[in-house]
């Protein structure tokens, strides 16, 4: 069965920390999302990775398709990051299947 | 960056009736887009995938008389709640699918059901 996991499922830092989610899945995959949905919040795509590296302001997407993993960096983080972080991976068997398999996502609380 | 816009962004209605949600990719043609459903401190739940000019194709267990798709153009899907209830209310999202750049989600819908 294709899986998605993320790590870790809830994460509290204190404002400025350095913070790392982990997104691994199971199969070869032809693209890989990492999304952010803040409470009560729509869903704001961050990055599309198929491989190597992406950087936006604070965030940093990894990729490495070897090892079937993905990271998103936070630098500096701020209260306003505190929202929930899902990654979202696109199977390469798929075909012309664009559908998406979805992590369970991550809960990021950032205290002042 | 593609936008996708969703109309309305909440909407309240009462037992039995329904409401349509719009879906429209702003700045790129989507022949492909997909509604998903998510409930309280859950992931997304992909209902159905719409495409341009044919019928949605459903998920399983998703009843496709009380959400009906309609993909009428390049740039627009609506979804419509039929008879609804409040087991219905939930949070709606769309995304859009263009070609070689994967999926744009939209802002979602939230839908409460009195």
């Amino acid at each position: 069965k294709n899986e998605v996991e993320q790590s870790p499922q809830n994460l509290t830092a204190q404002e400025g920390e350095f913070i790392t989610i982990n997104c691994s899945y199971s199969v070869g995959i032809s693209a890989l999302h990492w999304l952010q949905q803040h409470p009560g919040g729509g869903i704001v795509s961050l990055f599309m990775l198929s491989s190597g590296k992406k950087k936006h302001g604070r965030l940093i997407a990894t990729i490495n398709i070897q090892e079937k993993h993905s990271s998103l960096h936070i630098t500096a983080s701020h209260p306003r990051d505190s929202a929930v972080y899902i990654c979202a991976v696109r199977w390469r068997s798929g075909g012309s299947n664009y559908k998406l398999t979805f992590g369970k996502g991550t809960l990021l609380t950032v205290n002042p | 960056g593609a936008v996708v816009s969703q109309h309305p962004s909440w909407v309240i209605c009462k037992s039995g009736t329904s409401v349509k949600i719009e879906c429209r990719s702003l700045d790129f043609q989507a022949t492909t887009m997909f509604w998903y459903r998510q409930f309280p401190k859950q992931s997304l739940m992909l209902m159905a995938t719409s495409n341009e000019g044919s019928k949605a194709t459903y998920e399983q267990g998703v009843e496709k008389d009380k959400f009906l798709i309609n993909h009428a153009s390049l740039t627009l899907s609506t979804l419509t709640v039929t008879s609804a209830h409040p087991e219905d209310s939930s949070f709606y999202i769309c995304s859009a699918y263009r070609v070689t750049y994967e999926q744009y989600f939209g802002p979602g819908t939230r839908l409460t059901v009195t």
